[in-house]
């Protein structure tokens, strides 16, 4: 089975602190999301990647960048943490298919990490 | 702009019972659709999705949803809930055919569980 494995299930940090969020995937995958999560808001899309050293802004990408140097790994950054970015955040990934159109046809969600700004 | 609607924030309904949840996409062309479950503390798990084809599509733990084109809906059921299917349920759409793929979610519809 494929397995997404973030690095934190749950993380305390104060305001204005540098944060990392680390997502890995075992299935050689070359899509990897980040979302957060918040109650009567559903998954929404902070950043995703194609490739290696590809980014792509999603849904709510300020506050936020992202880091993918290795295929397996993508990491999500919170430069200045706020109180605003307390949530649940899930990372994915989904296999590339074909080779022109990026038809991405499921996804595989870690378990997430409750991160609380204080 | 290309949305997905779950009408319903929570729902309750007794064991045994039959379930129905909502899921209405705005988009003009066939999309790609999905139903996710995330049990507390966990992760999203895939339960079905639809491509093409035969509109009534079945998933694990004896779900089933039907995709009508002429409603915008991807209903998603299962006949007799048990307890451990208490969780929150997602429905998501994948515009296909673009570079810029991404997946769609709604807001989630919570389940409840009566004994």
């Amino acid at each position: 089975d494929v397995k997404v494995t973030q690095s934190s299930r749950y993380l305390v940090k104060r305001t204005g602190e540098k944060v990392f969020l680390e997502c890995v995937q075992d299935m050689d995958h070359e899509n990897m999301f980040w979302y957060r999560q918040d109650p009567g808001l559903g998954l929404r899309l902070i950043y995703f990647s194609y490739d290696v050293k590809m980014k792509e802004k999603g849904d709510i990408p300020e506050g936020y960048s992202v880091s993918r140097e290795k295929k397996e790994r993508f990491s999500l950054i919170l430069e200045s943490a706020s109180t605003n970015q307390t949530s649940m955040y899930l990372c994915a990934s989904s296999p590339r298919r074909g080779t022109k159109l990026l038809k991405m046809k499921r996804l595989f969600f870690g378990s997430g990490t409750q991160l609380s700004v204080l | 702009a290309q949305s997905v609607t779950q009408p319903d924030i929570h729902i309750t309904v007794s064991e045994g019972a039959s379930l129905e949840l909502r899921c209405n996409y705005s988009y003009g062309a066939t999309p790609y659709l999905f139903w996710y479950v995330q049990s507390p503390g966990q992760g999203l798990q895939l339960l079905l999705k639809y491509f093409s084809g035969d509109t009534l599509v079945q998933g694990i733990k004896g779900f089933e949803a039907e995709f009508k084109r002429s409603q915008s809906s991807f209903n998603l059921r299962k006949p007799s809930v048990h307890w451990s299917d208490a969780a929150e349920y997602f429905c998501a759409v994948v515009r296909p055919m673009n570079r810029d793929d991404k997946i769609i979610f709604g807001k989630g519809t919570r389940l409840h569980i009566l004994p």
